[in-house]
């Protein structure tokens, strides 16, 4: 079955930092992986994807994550935090059989100045 | 361009009074529709989805229902509201894999 994890429920990072948060997937066949960013209130936000070829993709805001199959992760990374990216955020994958995505729990980002 | 809208944006209601939330696309045509819900600290939950008129899929075993009365109009309900139905309820829609999803700005339900 398709699953997502993320590890770590919240991070503390200061501002102008860089920042790493952690995806593992578990699927069979080659996934479609997403990240989403919540603020406070609202609804999601798409920062990337990656369906296949380049295994480093840009997003919004800043972000890139990096696709590698041999450790099953796709890890969202950014070199300078900024105090406006605290926020909630979801690693996703893509089941085409299910016609849904799965999310994993998320983690909180808290930027300290 | 495609827009989603989702209200309304906060609800308090009691224990045992119905619900109805709902959500419409515009710009677009056939969109896969789905209701999930984040309860406090946790993680989404998938409810419900639909790729079409009249096709709901349930996720999950619940005393919530949805249907799609119209293309682009997605509507969660109940007929009998529980103190766990409390949180924030979230619609979404997707023209296909390649696109993600696209969320609305969600529902925050408070059951008392």
């Amino acid at each position: 079955a398709q699953s997502v994890t993320q590890p770590d429920i919240h991070i503390t990072v200061s501002e102008g930092a860089s920042l790493e948060l952690r995806c593992n997937y578990s699927y069979g066949a080659t996934p479609y992986l997403f990240w989403y960013v919540q603020s406070p209130g609202q609804g999601l936000q798409l920062l990337l994807k990656y369906f296949s070829g380049d295994t480093l993709v840009q997003g919004i805001k800043g972000f890139e994550a990096e696709f590698k199959r041999s450790q099953s992760s796709f890890n969202l990374r950014k070199p300078s935090v900024h105090w406006s990216d605290a926020a909630e955020y979801f690693c996703a994958v893509f089941s085409g059989t299910g016609n849904q995505f799965y999310f994993g729990t998320g983690t909180s980002l808290t930027v300290i100045p | 361009s495609q827009t989603i809208h989702q209200w309304p944006a906060t609800l308090v209601q009691p224990v045992g009074s119905p619900l109805s939330l709902e959500c419409t696309v515009e710009g677009t045509s056939n969109p896969n529709l789905y209701w999930y819900r984040q309860a406090a600290g946790r993680g989404l939950q998938l409810l419900f989805y639909s790729v079409g008129i009249g096709q709901i899929s349930s996720e999950v075993p619940q005393n919530l229902s949805a249907s799609r009365p119209q293309d682009r109009q997605f509507i969660l309900s109940s007929k009998k509201l529980l103190l766990s139905d409390s949180g924030f309820y979230l619609c979404a829609w997707t023209r296909g894999t390649n696109y993600g999803y696209t969320f609305g700005s969600g529902t925050r339900l408070t059951v008392v």
